[in-house]
């Protein structure tokens, strides 16, 4: 089975500007998690969906949101960005409770 | 709000010499994963423990779920450069399936 995909790899933005991060999870996985890793904060939880719904919400504002489609391909978008946004952006899929990660997406925001 | 400490947060050692990494809560949760992470990808899944007191072994890793199911620990025999990473601990909030991932633990092991 292909494992989870993640794009882009890398991304610069510049502040106030949106960016859109794409997740391909595992075929078969109806859930999908994103999460945010600094070096600071370490890996924060964003949000879980699950067949097209938001099942689970971390506690970033709501410059941060995302969605599911049918497919249960995912993505995760947020606006005005400001440079502490500038991280890791992680996607994970899973069936159960263990969950798999992708590459994630290198966010750099000036 | 649940949390999980990781000790040490860095941890410099020779090839060859063992080492223990420990995660620790005060919360229960129904499972608890351990993944290694290099940097620039995505951390991978090493195990999950499930039942409190479970040992897991993984070639020269030895992973312990505590009885109380709030802590864990990863212990590493005769380490080897291939080993260097950073370790993350997670546990499932049994409630909402949410994982919490611990502080990290950032491992180099030099030749």
């Amino acid at each position: 089975k292909a494992g989870v995909t993640q794009t882009p790899r890398y991304l610069i933005k510049t502040r106030g500007q949106q960016v859109t991060l794409s997740c391909s999870p595992i075929s078969g996985h109806r859930s999908v998690s994103w999460y945010q890793q600094t070096p600071g904060q370490g890996l924060q939880f964003l949000f879980e969906y699950f067949s097209e719904t938001q099942r689970n919400k971390g506690n970033f504002p709501g410059r941060f949101s995302g969605r599911q489609f049918s497919n249960s391909r995912s993505e995760m978008n947020v606006s005005t960005l400001e440079l502490g946004d500038s991280a890791l952006y992680l996607c994970a899929s899973s069936q159960g409770y263990e969950q798999f990660f992708g590459p994630g997406t290198r966010l750099t925001v000036l | 709000t649940q949390l999980l400490e990781q000790s040490p947060q860095f941890l410099s050692i020779q090839e060859g010499e063992n080492l223990t990494v420990y995660c620790n809560s005060s919360s229960v949760f129904s499972s608890l994963q351990w993944y290694r992470q290099e940097p620039g990808e995505g951390p991978v899944l090493l195990v999950t423990v499930v039942t409190g007191g479970e040992v897991k072994k993984l070639k020269r890793l030895t992973f312990q779920f505590g009885d109380a199911r709030k802590d864990s620990s990863l212990h590493i025999t005769a380490a080897q450069p291939g080993d260097t990473g950073l370790y993350l601990c997670a546990g499932a909030d049994g409630a909402t399936n949410k994982l919490i991932f611990g502080t990290g633990t950032l491992l180099a092991v030099q030749p």
